[in-house]
């Protein structure tokens, strides 16, 4: 099946610094999303990004899909911004299938 | 427009007992996913149901588990004389057709 790799996999920011979150697939995929699971544990979708860039407040993704990678913009961090930020893709007929990254755990201090 | 509505959101069984967890769906969204969070696997499918259809069951394990989609009423995931394996987080997702995909808060089921 397809793999999905998140880079770095932990990250410490001092409170207004800006990060960049990346993951890399193993195939061409027609599903991509961005999560950010808070620590209380909740799912919180971010992004549909199957290509191109799209922007959300201090948050943007960009996905390029025939180099098989997508990034996640974090500008002006915030402790609320504090959590795993998972990737998940899909592809093919069975797109709705996501297949997770193991996420990337950010810490933002005040 | 209320997001994806998983309850309880935690329970706890001791071993030997059933396990079921609900889901409603967004407003609008007929297809129904579910998937489990192990701490050391990470999240993991296991199985994609539409209005009364089972579409996928691939990531389901073989025994105890099941899942509905009745016409009326929230998606059932049933777990059968629970084990301490099965402790994990259970989440719940919906979408309007096959593609971008809304979750819930998600079960904490804890084995006792």
């Amino acid at each position: 099946g397809i793999q999905v790799e998140q880079s770095p996999p932990d990250l410490i920011l001092q409170e207004g610094a800006n990060s960049t979150l990346r993951c890399n697939f193993s195939d061409s995929v027609n599903n991509l999303q961005w999560f950010h699971q808070n620590p209380w544990g909740q799912l919180i979708n971010l992004f549909y990004i199957p290509s191109g860039t799209k922007q959300n407040g201090r948050l943007s993704a960009t996905t390029v899909a025939t180099e098989r990678y997508s990034l996640l913009y974090i500008s002006s961090s915030q402790t609320t911004d504090s959590g795993v930020y998972f990737c998940a893709v899909g592809s093919g007929g069975s797109n709705y299938k996501l297949t997770f990254g193991k996420g990337t755990l950010l810490t933002v201090n005040p | 427009n209320a997001g994806v509505m998983q309850n309880p959101r935690h329970l706890v069984r001791r071993r030997g007992q059933e396990a079921r967890l609900r889901c409603s769906p967004m407003k609008g969204h007929s297809h129904v996913y579910w998937y489990r969070q192990l701490p050391e696997e990470g999240l993991k499918f296991m199985v994609y149901l539409q209005k009364e259809n089972i579409i996928d069951e691939s990531g389901m394990p073989k025994e105890r588990f099941s899942a509905e989609f009745p016409k009326e009423g929230p998606s059932i995931l049933r777990i059968q004389q629970v084990v301490r394996g099965d402790s994990a987080a259970y989440f719940c997702a919906s979408s309007p057709s096959r593609t971008e995909a809304f979750f819930g808060q998600g079960t904490r089921l804890t084995v006792v």
